[in-house]
């Protein structure tokens, strides 16, 4: 299975920061990666796709890029609503996998 | 509007079994492969399985391969979860979710517990 690793784990920032989460793939992927929101209580929300595509309905300060091995999620101008854990996700093959989760906090 | 609603979890004892449930609204369900994904109390996602539209293709974590039977009847637009032989370790909110790359639609899930 292939093994994705977000980092940081978590991270505290205030609004109006710039955030960026990363994710490695334990193997390249192309562009077979997606990016989930979820807030406590909440089901995931999903993002990105394609790596870099912005999924309809979503604000355009979110933003993914990257290929292969190595992706990034960007959030331009942290609000107070997007404090949250963010999931990477790889299908290019199966099993799907997930990566472990970034925690956005309020500095 | 898309609605995914899952239904049929519960506390169950070690080895027991459980069914879940997820009907489906607004969309063309026999045109979407449609997936499991579960999350543990405080956890992660964790994907459990996937079902192609008419059922041919089909897969399973290696946690749930030999136990858990995924299904789906395309008439009622319902996804099924049979889940045998459960463990404490299948205790999660499981999540019926459409998509056969990216997961687009997400329900609010169904709690299973496996405690004695």
């Amino acid at each position: 299975a292939i093994q994705l690793t977000q980092s940081p784990s978590s991270l505290s920032a205030s609004v109006g920061d710039r955030v960026t989460i990363t994710c490695r793939t334990s193997e390249a992927i192309s562009s077979d990666l997606a990016w989930y929101q979820q807030k406590p209580g909440q089901p995931p929300k999903l993002l990105i796709y394609d790596a870099s595509s912005l999924q309809s309905g979503v604000p355009p300060r979110f933003s993914g890029s990257g290929s292969g091995t190595d992706f990034t999620l960007t959030i331009n101008y942290l609000l107070p609503e997007d404090l949250a854990t963010y999931y990477c996700q790889q299908f290019n093959s199966y099993p799907r996998t997930f990566g472990q989760g970034t925690r956005v906090e309020n500095k | 509007e898309v609605q995914l609603v899952e239904s049929g979890g519960g506390l169950v004892k070690p080895g027991e079994s459980l069914r879940l449930s997820c009907a489906a609204s607004g969309f063309t369900f026999s045109s979407y492969y449609m997936n499991w994904v579960r999350q543990a109390p405080g956890k992660g996602l964790e994907w459990v399985s996937f079902i192609s539209t008419s059922g041919s293709y089909i897969d399973y974590a290696d946690s749930v391969k030999g136990r858990f039977t995924i299904s789906r009847d395309n008439a009622k637009s319902s996804l099924y979860l049979q889940m045998n032989s459960l463990r404490a370790e299948d205790t999660a909110v499981y999540y019926c979710v459409s998509g056969s790359y990216r997961l687009d639609h997400w329900g609010l899930g169904t709690l299973v517990t496996v405690s004695s």
